[in-house]
């Protein structure tokens, strides 16, 4: 069972456009909600993260929005760059358990000069 | 400092041999993840080290995977009688503490495996 949905699979955006990533997910229970960015041939690395205490976080020219009525999150990339071009994850967690978490299939955004 | 160092960084194997994967990682963080990132798709949960806890080792896929870590520090992925199914990119990740609002995953870059 996929417990978070992300999309779309792939996102083609000209420089300075505005580039947006979306996820959704099921267990109520999920209560942190990170974004990490992967370049090819490295790991990922946390970009952002927020609370459902929140319904907005920025961060330079990235921002999540999220809705817990919803129960969706999107990662806004603004003024969108070419070294933005990379795969974009979304994960979520519990409080309860391992803290493991729980990751969206990704989205492979470019960004076209 | 350092990061998480994992290695090999490519690792190509005979249908039916044993596989070891070694992680380190960053000095201090106690805890320890391994995930499996198959092509198109996202980043499985393996295994999870929180100090001198048991691990937590419901992400495993099978009896054939088994994870270790020593003195709290160095970690093995071990896959005994690879599969081609096995083939992917194995990532390690290391955190300072469960409290994950204040300590992000920090993820090596993986050993990409292939299994022919």
């Amino acid at each position: 069972q996929q417990q978070v949905k992300q999309s779309p699979q792939s996102l083609i955006v000209q420089k300075g456009g505005i580039s947006i990533i979306n996820c959704a997910y099921e267990n109520t229970a999920f209560d942190y909600f990170p974004w990490y960015q992967q370049f090819p041939g490295k790991g990922p690395a946390l970009l952002i993260a927020i609370r459902p205490d929140v319904s907005e976080k920025k961060e330079g020219r990235f921002t999540i929005s999220f809705n817990k009525s919803a129960k969706q999150f999107s990662l806004h990339i603004m003024d969108s760059q070419p070294g933005d071009s990379a795969t974009y994850f979304c994960a979520a967690s519990s409080g309860a358990g391992s803290y493991q978490l729980t990751f969206g299939k990704g989205t492979k955004l470019s960004v076209i000069p | 400092g350092a990061g998480v160092s994992q290695s090999p960084s490519n690792k190509v194997t005979e249908k039916g041999k044993d596989v070891e994967l070694r992680c380190d990682p960053i000095s201090g963080h106690t805890a320890l993840y391994w995930y499996r990132q198959s092509l198109g798709q996202g980043l499985e949960f393996l295994i999870y080290f929180q100090g001198n806890s048991a691990p937590d080792k419901s992400g495993l896929p099978s009896d054939r995977f088994s994870a270790e870590r020593t003195g709290g520090s160095v970690s093995t992925l071990t896959i005994q009688r690879t599969q081609q199914e096995d083939s992917a990119v194995y990532l390690c990740a290391s955190s300072q503490s469960p409290h994950r609002g204040s300590s992000p995953l920090h993820f090596g870059n993986g050993t990409r495996l292939t299994v022919t």
